[in-house]
């Protein structure tokens, strides 16, 4: 079993929609939540970090934590044709592990005029 | 602010040649510095990270090494490349430790 489970869609919304994506882990050690952005043949964008369980809002972007169930979630308000990309959730566990990221294997969003 | 640069962009090799990549970070000092790699519709795979100059640590037994021979210098080299090398490089850097920035990355094909 992979430590960090992401649906790789691909994942088609009209403009406008609500987008909810979502990751699974099983290392209970980790304490940090992060979700990047990544256009075709770019690197990825760090979109938003949040630390242990609750929510989190930057604009149309909230991201979910939800430690006792070892989800995660981001969802996009009011998605737009640019938010099109892949979407790469990562974690890492406090302490020593030097910020050394397991990422998801990233869902692919289309977002449609 | 902070800039991190990757050269080259583009590379094909041949297997068994030797390789070389680089990146650069600008406008920060002592970040930590991270190789990744990213096959084909995959996520990516932590290759080595770095805390400091000539530290280095290795994630994943493999073909490839990693030295930082200056603060924001990082390189991955190969003495002879494998066909399961290709795929996209990418370093990144970071200074709060979970926040880390990517680089445009290097697309390799071992041909």
């Amino acid at each position: 079993q992979k430590e960090v489970e992401q649906d790789p869609g691909p994942l088609s919304v009209p403009e406008g929609a609500i987008v909810s994506l979502n990751c699974t882990y099983s290392n209970s050690a980790f304490q940090y939540f992060m979700w990047y952005r990544q256009y075709s043949r770019k690197g990825p964008e760090l979109l938003m970090y949040t630390y242990s369980s609750g929510n989190k809002e930057d604009g149309r972007f909230t991201a979910q934590v939800d430690k006792s169930s070892k989800y995660i979630s981001l969802f996009i308000r009011d998605s737009q044709p640019s938010d099109s990309a892949t979407y790469l959730c990562a974690m890492s566990a406090g302490g020593t592990s030097y910020g050394k990221l397991t990422f998801g294997q990233g869902t692919i969003l289309t977002v449609h005029p | 602010s902070q800039t991190i640069h990757q050269w080259p962009a583009t590379l094909v090799q041949p297997v068994g040649s030797p390789l070389s990549l680089e990146c650069t970070v600008e406008g920060t000092s002592n970040p930590n510095l991270y190789w990744y790699r990213q096959a084909a519709g995959r996520g990516l795979q932590l290759l080595f990270y770095s805390v400091g100059i000539g530290q280095i640590s290795s994630e994943v037994p493999q073909n490839l090494s990693a030295s930082r021979p200056q603060d924001r210098q990082f390189i991955l080299s190969s003495k002879k490349l494998l066909l399961s090398d290709s795929g996209f490089y990418l370093c990144a850097w970071s200074v709060i430790i979970h926040e880390q920035y990517f680089g445009p990355g290097t697309r390799l094909t071992v041909t």
